[in-house]
This record gives C-alpha cells, sequence and structure tokens, in this order.
C-alpha cells in the first residue's frame, strides 16, 4: 500500500538549533517525494522536492530507499520557519499525492 | 494573475443541507484536485481531475461529487451533508508537463462545518 507517514506532530525547538523533521513513506516502485510548507495564514506550497535535489530556505531532504525515508532537515532553524510541514508521495502517474499527517514546527525565540 | 480561487471562505450548514464549492483556476493547468485536512489525518485527495470534462475518484469520495465543465473550474457537491464532512477543503491545480504535473497550486481553503 502507498502510504506517508510522519510520526511526529509537533516539533519544537529553539532558534538557532538544528532542525529534522521525519517522513518514511511505503511505495512499491520508484518514488517522487516532495515537502509542502504552509505558513501562518498562507497556502500550502510546495517546498522542495527530491528530484531537484536542492536547498530551499536553508532546507534540505535527502531520499534514503533502503530506509525508505525522505527526512527534511536544516542546520540553523529560524523563527519565521515556524510552520505546518506535509510530506507527499506522487501516486501514479496522474500527478496525484499521497500526504502525510503533517508536522509542526515551532521554533522558539 | 489570482492563482487558484475557491469560494466561499467559510460555510455553515445543517446536516441534509447540500452546497457547491467552487474552485477556479486562471494558470491553464490540466490537472485539478480536491482535498480535505483534518487535524492528524492530513490531506486527503476526494476527487481529481485529469482534463476538461473527466473526473476520477481519490482516496475519500463517498458523500461527495464533482464537476468540471470547464477547463478552469473544479466544483465539489455536497448532496447531504453530514456532521463528519466538518472540515477544511482545499482545491489545488497543476500541469501536465513531465517533471511539473506533481507541483500542485493550492487555493485558499474553504472552512465547512456541518451541524
Amino acid at each position: 500500500a502507498q502510504r506517508v507517514t510522519q510520526p511526529e506532530k509537533l516539533l519544537s525547538v529553539f532558534k538557532g538549533a538544528p532542525v529534522e523533521l521525519k517522513c518514511n513513506y511505503s511505495y512499491s516502485g520508484s518514488p517522487e517525494l516532495f515537502w509542502y510548507v504552509q505558513y501562518s495564514r498562507q497556502r500550502l506550497q510546495l517546498l522542495l522536492r527530491h528530484i531537484s535535489r536542492e536547498s530551499i530556505k536553508g532546507f534540505t531532504a535527502d531520499l534514503n530507499k533502503g530506509e525508505t525515508s525522505f527526512h527534511l532537515k536544516k542546520p540553523f532553524a529560524q523563527e519565521e520557519d515556524s510552520a505546518m510541514y506535509y510530506c507527499a508521495l506522487e501516486a501514479g502517474n496522474t500527478g496525484k499525492l499521497i500526504f502525510g499527517q503533517g508536522t509542526t514546527l515551532q521554533v522558539k525565540p | 494573475n489570482a492563482g487558484v480561487t475557491q469560494t466561499p471562505k467559510f460555510r455553515v450548514l445543517k446536516t441534509g443541507q447540500s452546497m457547491t464549492l467552487l474552485c477556479a483556476q486562471d494558470m491553464n493547468h490540466e490537472y485539478m484536485y480536491w482535498y480535505r485536512q483534518d487535524p492528524g489525518m492530513g490531506l486527503r485527495l476526494i476527487h481529481y481531475s485529469v482534463g476538461e470534462g473527466t473526473t476520477a475518484k481519490g482516496e475519500v469520495p463517498d458523500g461527495y461529487n464533482v464537476s468540471r465543465l470547464k477547463k478552469q473550474n473544479f466544483l465539489l457537491g455536497l448532496e447531504s451533508a453530514a456532521p463528519s464532512q466538518t472540515s477544511v477543503y482545499f482545491c489545488a491545480s497543476s500541469y501536465t508537463r513531465q517533471g511539473a504535473k506533481n507541483i500542485q497550486y493550492f487555493g485558499a481553503g474553504t472552512r465547512l462545518s456541518v451541524l
């Protein structure tokens, strides 16, 4: 079955601390994975996708097929990083996404 | 360029009432999607469309119907609302070109309460 799991509902860190938001997936084929972010009072938007291998706002995510994980990392958290983060997996060839449950990141001053 | 626009933003219904949520996009996207967002459940796909005149069921389609009569619009209907349909509804759209079709652009959401 295709599934995305984000084990943490809430992750609370202090400003300047490292951040890792966990994402594990279950998929039989070759996965395409994404992180979407929803800042307060803003729309859900794409943060990054594994295929691009880019760093956005200091965040990176590496696809680990052996561990079926796509954890999101940032070495030094900023207060403006506080948001809801969703990991998502593309299912099939229609652009459909399967989302995880979401993790709220709270960065304290 | 407004992107993806959802109307209404808020709505309160009584059990058994019907309503239609409208999603409009001005990006000429082929693909459109309706999700519901519930606490602890993430976003779950209700229905989606890969082009004008076509629709398909997602993960949680029961109790909902959709129509895509025009490329830019995707309507979500609740024929007989139930309290279990209290949720925040998001519409999204995406391109069809390879490598970009799964970058979805979201609307601001519709908060629906069914009493």
